[in-house]
């Protein structure tokens, strides 16, 4: 069945690094979404990407979409300490009830 | 303004008994989603609702049911609830294919 994979699990960056984490999915999707979850919240909307090669800038925040739409990135540059955060991105399958498959989510820690 | 509502913020129940998790949107959202979020295992879905009285399982549907009577709300039961359901449940409605709004979540303890 449908899977989507996100990596890493953990990171902890200093305040200033950048950071990256890489969802990848076992089928073409429709779309993916990304989500921030701030410790002790719910998961809020960040973005969807729709189209094969999508590029997506809000501030300090990139958003990509690979070429085969089973791919997706997100990129923050120049980590602050409000960046911290858990982070999910959400495959939406082709085909069926438009069900949304999320990544087990990669927590991040920013030390100042 | 948005709002998905979650009637419990925090409950205390014990081993056996049947627990009630009430969702509520304002939105005239076609699907509403359960999910529950344990440490290291992200989101999981448990039941998701395409249209009244319309359900489909989730990743991991045992021990759980739902109701959807209203296009507004969506219920999630435990028939009997066991410590290993034991997390915090997330509560979340969409257009089709659309931004998922989520509730405040519930955080259930079963003792």
């Amino acid at each position: 069945g449908q899977q989507v994979m996100q990596i890493p699990q953990y990171q902890h960056v200093q305040e200033g690094e950048d950071f990256t984490t890489y969802c990848n999915s076992s089928t073409t999707l429709s779309n993916i979404q990304w989500y921030k979850q701030r410790p002790g919240g719910h998961p809020v909307f960040l973005i969807q990407l729709v189209k094969s090669g999508e590029v997506k800038k809000q501030k300090r925040l990139t958003f990509q979409f690979g070429e085969a739409k089973k791919n997706s990135s997100l990129h923050i540059t120049a980590t602050q300490t409000t960046d911290v955060g858990t982070y999910f991105c959400a495959g939406l399958e082709s085909e069926g009830f438009n069900k949304f498959y999320f990544g087990s989510g990669t927590k991040l820690n920013v030390k100042p | 303004d948005v709002k998905v509502t979650q009637s419990s913020r925090y409950l205390v129940k014990r081993t056996g008994e049947k627990v009630f998790l009430e969702c509520v949107q304002d939105m005239d959202h076609e699907n509403m989603f359960w999910y529950r979020q344990d440490p290291g295992l992200g989101l999981r879905l448990i039941y998701f609702s395409y249209d009244v009285k319309m359900k489909e399982k989730g990743d991991i549907p045992e021990g759980y049911s739902v109701s959807r009577e209203k296009k507004e709300r969506f219920s999630l039961i435990l028939e009997s609830a066991s410590t290993n359901q034991t997390s915090m449940y997330l509560c979340a409605s969409s257009f089709p294919g659309n931004t998922i709004y989520f509730g405040e979540g519930s955080w259930l303890t079963v003792v």
